[in-house]
């Protein structure tokens, strides 16, 4: 049982690429969770998905996108990344709607753009 | 928008207490407690649920005053283990907001 597993785990972009973030969970969560995490600024959620098919904007959510086409897999996307999406991002999932369940956090990716 | 914690930081002795707080500008259904290590995931800590309180570990505790919006995290005789940061996160009422919004952190330290 992995729980929940993040690829890639440091990436380093030049400005104007693109790429994609591969969160999956082996336990058969509904719920899951984009956040980045900067020094000074906490964890900020940029996307969020409550089933298989669904997504819904979280609090930063311009320059990304997401698709959550299996239920186990959460795929961040950014289409033409710039300095400012440099941060360590974060994917968690819960069993269900979060009152009441607790997140599991995958061990982040690192992503430098220059 | 970002529950507010304070203190931002905070150094203590092995052995001594530390008490986070966790404010929010709106009316709260829950709050979480999440501990994150350096190049670490954060890891869950214990939920604080509508009308009551809820221990996830012997000598860290926390409660929520709902009227207040408010949570406050209680480490007692910290141990060099409990170093990292903590986050509070809120989960707001009303409609279908089934997602948690983060404080800045806490960051304790526990010097020997």
């Amino acid at each position: 049982n992995a729980g929940v597993t993040q690829t890639p785990k440091f990436r380093v972009l030049k400005t104007g690429q693109s790429m994609t973030l591969l969160c999956a969970q082996d336990m058969n969560h509904e719920y899951m969770y984009w956040y980045r995490q900067d020094p000074g600024m906490g964890l900020r959620l940029i996307h969020y998905s409550v089933g298989e098919g669904t997504t819904a904007k979280g609090e930063v959510p311009d320059g990304y996108n997401v698709s959550r086409l299996k239920k186990q897999n959460f795929l961040l996307g950014l289409e033409s990344a710039a300095p400012s999406q440099t941060s360590v991002y974060f994917c968690a999932s819960s069993r269900s709607s979060i009152r009441g369940e607790k997140l599991f956090f995958g061990s982040g990716t690192q992503l430098s753009v220059l | 928008q970002q529950p507010v914690q304070s203190p931002q930081a905070v150094i203590l002795r092995e052995g001594e207490d530390a008490v986070i707080n966790c404010s929010s500008s709106k009316a709260l259904y829950s709050v979480h407690w999440y501990r994150q290590k350096h190049g670490e995931a954060p890891v869950f800590l214990m939920i604080l649920l509508k009308g009551g309180e809820q221990k996830g570990h012997e000598k860290i505790s926390a409660s929520f005053n709902e009227k207040k919006q408010q949570s406050s995290l209680y480490l007692t005789a910290s141990q060099l283990s409990y170093s990292g940061t903590y986050f509070c996160g809120t989960e707001g009422r009303g409609g279908s907001n089934y997602k948690l919004t983060f404080g800045k952190g806490t960051l304790l330290t526990v010097n020997p």
